[in-house]
């Protein structure tokens, strides 16, 4: 398997504009995760679904920020417009029932 | 609340001495507790995970980490450190589906 794939792999965009990242979990596995990391504020949570349903949003910054799961194999990770301060990694994860998680290589945003 | 402790910002150890990073958690009922490692510019990979059963756990690349229930602790360990094992390594406990990640602590294995 190739593992959690994630794209794109750099985006550099202007404030204002929208954002869309990518994510492709591993085959079988039921849970999906987005987190956002910093240097000022470490790994965060975003989103996560179970089955392609979010379960539980309440990491989502605000409202610029969404995320969708149309089907098992992709999820998209919108934001809308984007601000500096949205300048991050942004990683999916996902696994299967009650075992590890495993991380893409990760989406490096950079809001001009 | 649940919640995962870091004490360490970082760690430094010669190359070839043993090596702790140290981990500390808060979480009602039977803790799942994990070890992540993050090399620069790439994702968390997963070391190793207690769940039940033995204390000492054994995972990926040569480490361990020991499940301590009464000082609610989860340290990682390594007999002989490599330069090679220098990254940011997360300790984490599942809580509800979720994972809640220490701050994580910087390990700088010295030649």
């Amino acid at each position: 398997d190739a593992g959690v794939i994630q794209s794109p792999r750099h985006e550099v965009t202007e404030m204002g504009q929208e954002v869309t990242l990518r994510c492709k979990p591993i085959s079988g596995h039921d849970y999906l995760f987005w987190y956002r990391q910093t240097m000022m504020r470490g790994l965060e949570l975003l989103i996560y679904f179970n089955n392609n349903v979010p379960i539980d949003d309440s990491g989502m910054p605000e409202d610029r920020f969404s995320a969708k799961m149309p089907n098992a194999s992709f999820s998209t990770l919108k934001i809308q417009p984007s601000e500096p301060r949205d300048s991050a990694v942004y990683f999916c994860a996902s696994r299967l029932e009650n075992n590890e998680q495993f991380f893409g290589p990760g989406t490096r945003l950079t809001v001009l | 609340a649940q919640s995962v402790a870091q004490p360490e910002d970082q760690v430094n150890v010669a190359e070839g001495n043993p090596l702790t990073v140290k981990c500390t958690y808060s979480v009602s009922g039977n803790p799942y507790l994990f070890w992540y490692v993050q090399y620069p510019n790439r994702g968390l990979q997963f070391l190793l995970k207690y769940i039940t059963g033995d204390n000492l756990v054994k995972g990926s690349y040569g480490f361990e980490a020991e499940f301590n229930k009464s000082q609610t602790s989860f340290h990682l360990k390594k007999p002989s450190a490599l330069v090679s094992d220098s990254a940011l390594y997360f300790c984490a406990v599942r809580w509800r589906d979720k994972l809640i990640f220490g701050t994580g602590t910087r390990l700088q294995v010295f030649p």
